[in-house]
């Protein structure tokens, strides 16, 4: 199965600062999709497809990649934005998530 | 409006069997490939399974750490999702999810991810 490793684990900006995460495939995945999730809340769509945002997402986020390296952005950090962000292939079976990033506001 | 609600969640015996539910309702059910995603406290997201939609036989994929223990099935006249949970272990204990997987057509192929998900039942395997 391919394995995707989300580096930092962890991470804080302040408001008005540019956040990037990146997310690792042990294989090449045609794709990556994003999820975010706030404590006691269910996962929601973030990114689809790589770089396209899903209904309700801020224009302040971005994704891209491809192959083996993916990355979604913050363009300027809002305190909305802290939440745990998960990456998720679907390029083969099983789908996979990565282990994700916390993002916090300082 | 698209909702899923799911159900049966609860304190089991190491060894027992529990059944969670999973109620659809805002889209037409046999149209989507179905999935349920479980996360233990503080981890990250795992996922389980899936079952295949109408159009492709409504066939099941599982995840090596519950094959053979968990098996999804799907009542589409009812448009309820099951997670059948066998010989249960303390590290199934989690909140479970279920989750729907829509086909995107994309650039000639077919791509899918999760757009809904449900609230999250809770599971705890404790004698």
């Amino acid at each position: 199965q391919i394995v995707l490793t989300q580096s930092p684990a962890l991470m804080s900006a302040s408001p008005g600062e540019k956040v990037t995460m990146t997310c690792s495939a042990s294989s090449s995945v045609s794709y990556m999709y994003w999820y975010q999730q706030k404590p006691r809340s269910s996962p929601k769509p973030w990114i689809y497809l790589t770089s396209n945002l899903a209904s309700g997402v801020p224009a302040r986020f971005s994704g891209s990649g491809s192959g083996t390296s993916y990355s979604l952005t913050i363009s300027s950090m809002e305190a909305e934005d802290a939440a745990t962000y998960y990456c998720q292939q679907w390029s083969s079976n099983p789908p996979t998530f990565g282990g994700g990033t916390k993002l916090e506001i300082k | 409006e698209v909702k899923l609600v799911e159900s049966g969640g609860g304190l089991v015996q190491p060894g027992g069997s529990l059944r969670l539910s999973c109620a659809t309702s805002g889209f037409t059910f046999t149209d989507y490939y179905m999935s349920w995603v479980r996360q233990p406290p503080g981890k990250a997201l795992e996922w389980l399974g899936f079952i295949r939609n109408k159009a492709n036989g409504y066939t099941t994929e599982y995840s090596a750490s519950v094959k053979g223990r968990f098996t999804i099935s799907r009542d589409n006249s009812q448009s309820i999702l099951y997670l059948q949970m066998n010989t249960l272990r303390a590290e199934d204990s989690a909140t479970y999810y279920c989750a729907r997987a829509p086909e995107i057509y994309y650039y000639g192929s077919s791509y899918y991810y999760f757009d809904y998900w449900g609230q999250g039942t809770t599971l705890t395997v404790s004698s």
